[in-house]
C-alpha cells in the first residue's frame, strides 16, 4: 500500500495568514492526488483534485501544488470557516489512502 | 446537482452484519465508480472497497476482504455495502462517495455493541 505522510498532524494559525501543509507519498503517485476538509460531524469536502485544480465552487485563496511524491497545499490569507481538519489521499493505486489529517486551529 | 443519500443509524451487537445503502441521483449512475469510507472516531477516513455500478465489479481493501459485499441496483441507482462479523473497531461512519471522491454521502453511523 501506498503510504501518505502529511505535515504537521496540527497547526494553529491566526485569521489572515498563510498556511502550508504538506503530504508526502512513499512511491509515486503521479498528480493523482487531491486534498479534503472536514469540520465536525460532516462528510470530508474536496478542494484540490489532479493536484492542483481547484474544485468549483471552492474559494481560489486555497491552492495545491505537486507531484509524483510530494505534495503541498496552501491556504492564503486564513479565513475564520478555513479551521478544520485537512486530509490528502492518493488514487493512483487501490487501495487509495489518506493522510494522517491536519487540524488547523485558531491561535 | 448530484445527491447521494444514504440509510440511517445502525447499532449491531458483535458477530452480526449491517447493510448500508446509498441512493444516488443527479448524474449517470453507471458512469462512476462508487467508493465506500470509513472514520472511525477520532481517526481519518479510510478506503473500505469500491464497486463499478456498470459491472458490478469490486475491489476491496485487504483488511476487509471476506467480511465486505458491496452491490448495486442500477434500476433505483443505489449502491449497498453489507459488512459482517462485526466487531467493535467497526464502530464508525460509513461513507459512499462517487468516483475521486468530489461528491459524498451524508454518513451513516454504525455502532458495534453488546
Amino acid at each position: 500500500d501506498i503510504q501518505m505522510t502529511q505535515s504537521p498532524s496540527s497547526l494553529s494559525a491566526s485569521v489572515g495568514d498563510t498556511v502550508t501543509i504538506t503530504c508526502r507519498a512513499s512511491q509515486g503517485v503521479g498528480n493523482d492526488l487531491g486534498w479534503f476538509q472536514q469540520k465536525p460531524g460532516t462528510a470530508p469536502k474536496r478542494l484540490i483534485y489532479s493536484a492542483s485544480i481547484l474544485q468549483s465552487g471552492v474559494p481560489s485563496r486555497f491552492s495545491g501544488s505537486g507531484s509524483g511524491t510530494d505534495f503541498t497545499l496552501t491556504i492564503s490569507s486564513l479565513q475564520p470557516e478555513d479551521f478544520a481538519t485537512y486530509y490528502c489521499l492518493q488514487h493512483r493505486t487501490y487501495p487509495w489512502t489518506f493522510g494522517q489529517g491536519t487540524k488547523v486551529e485558531i491561535k | 446537482q448530484v445527491h447521494l443519500v444514504q440509510s440511517g443509524a445502525e447499532v449491531k451487537k458483535p458477530g452480526a452484519s449491517v447493510i448500508i445503502s446509498c441512493k444516488t441521483s443527479g448524474y449517470a449512475f453507471t458512469y462512476f465508480y462508487m467508493l465506500w469510507v470509513r472514520q472511525a472516531p477520532g481517526r481519518g477516513p479510510e478506503c473500505v472497497g469500491m464497486i463499478n455500478p456498470a459491472t458490478g465489479a469490486t475491489t476491496y481493501t485487504q483488511g476487509f476482504q471476506g467480511r465486505v459485499t458491496m452491490t448495486r441496483d442500477k434500476s433505483t441507482s443505489t449502491v449497498y455495502m453489507e459488512l459482517s462479523s462485526l466487531r467493535s473497531e467497526d464502530t464508525a461512519v460509513y461513507y459512499c462517495a462517487r468516483g475521486t471522491l468530489a461528491d459524498w454521502g451524508q454518513g451513516s453511523m454504525v455502532t458495534v455493541s453488546s
